[in-house]
């Protein structure tokens, strides 16, 4: 699998954007990128996982670039909750047996008050 | 509402005893796994199941076993306690044939060896 380049840390004002920058250069073109997020004392959460168009649910947008050598994860309308590790994981989509992620040391969003 | 369980949320051990992790998922899914979460070290993957009875070692496998018996159960086995197994285990469970869509993950459990 690419291996992803995310930043230690990052901070954000509450009710602004958060723009979530990966760097995933080596991906090939059967990878997807997807984002899962860790709140304190909690389990990883899916978020959204694209290929190669920009991608938007509920919780957030995914743009990739059109060289599909970096990402950013976009969470509209940033609250405390919010608060969290997001992991950045560059994978093909589907295998028979090999489905496990490595989820590296993502970035941690601190949401300011 | 779908889950994974772990059986316990905080546990301690002393040093030398063999401790069992519980990991139960009521989700029929093929995939399970085990990691382990520290510090400054983010989340490595331990060993990881794609079938009943089937197990493949993850990145740091050593001083751990697995036994999954049953699809719904993956029990982590640590042989002989020792300090540096003092973490936080995150067992989750996924769909064959996923790649990295649909993890669900278990509360964890925090192990204090001492």
């Amino acid at each position: 699998d690419a291996k992803t380049t995310q930043p230690t840390s990052m901070d954000c004002a509450e009710g602004r954007a958060a723009n979530l920058p990966c760097n995933h250069s080596t991906i090939s073109g059967n990878e997807y990128v997807y984002w899962y997020r860790q709140i304190h004392s909690q389990g990883p959460q899916y978020i959204i996982h694209g290929l190669k168009n920009n991608e938007t649910n509920e919780m957030a947008s995914l743009i990739i670039t059109e060289d599909r050598k970096s990402s950013t994860l976009i969470l509209p309308h940033a609250t405390l909750r919010d608060t969290a590790v997001y992991y950045c994981i560059v994978r093909v989509a589907s295998t028979n047996r090999d489905d496990k992620i490595i989820f590296g040391k993502g970035t941690r969003l601190h949401i300011l008050p | 509402d779908v889950k994974v369980t772990q059986s316990s949320r905080y546990l301690v051990k002393r040093t030398g005893e063999k401790v069992f992790l519980e990991c139960v998922q009521d989700m029929d899914h093929e995939n399970m796994f085990w990691y382990r979460q520290d510090p400054g070290l983010g989340l490595r993957l331990i060993y990881f199941s794609y079938d009943v009875k089937m197990k493949e070692k993850g990145d740091i496998p050593e001083g751990y076993s697995v036994s999954r018996e049953k699809k719904e159960r993956f029990s982590l086995i640590l042989e002989s306690a020792s300090t540096n197994q003092t973490s936080m285990y995150l067992c989750a469970s996924s769909t064959a044939g996923t790649g990295g869509l649909g993890y669900t993950f278990g509360s964890g459990t925090r192990l204090t060896v001492v």
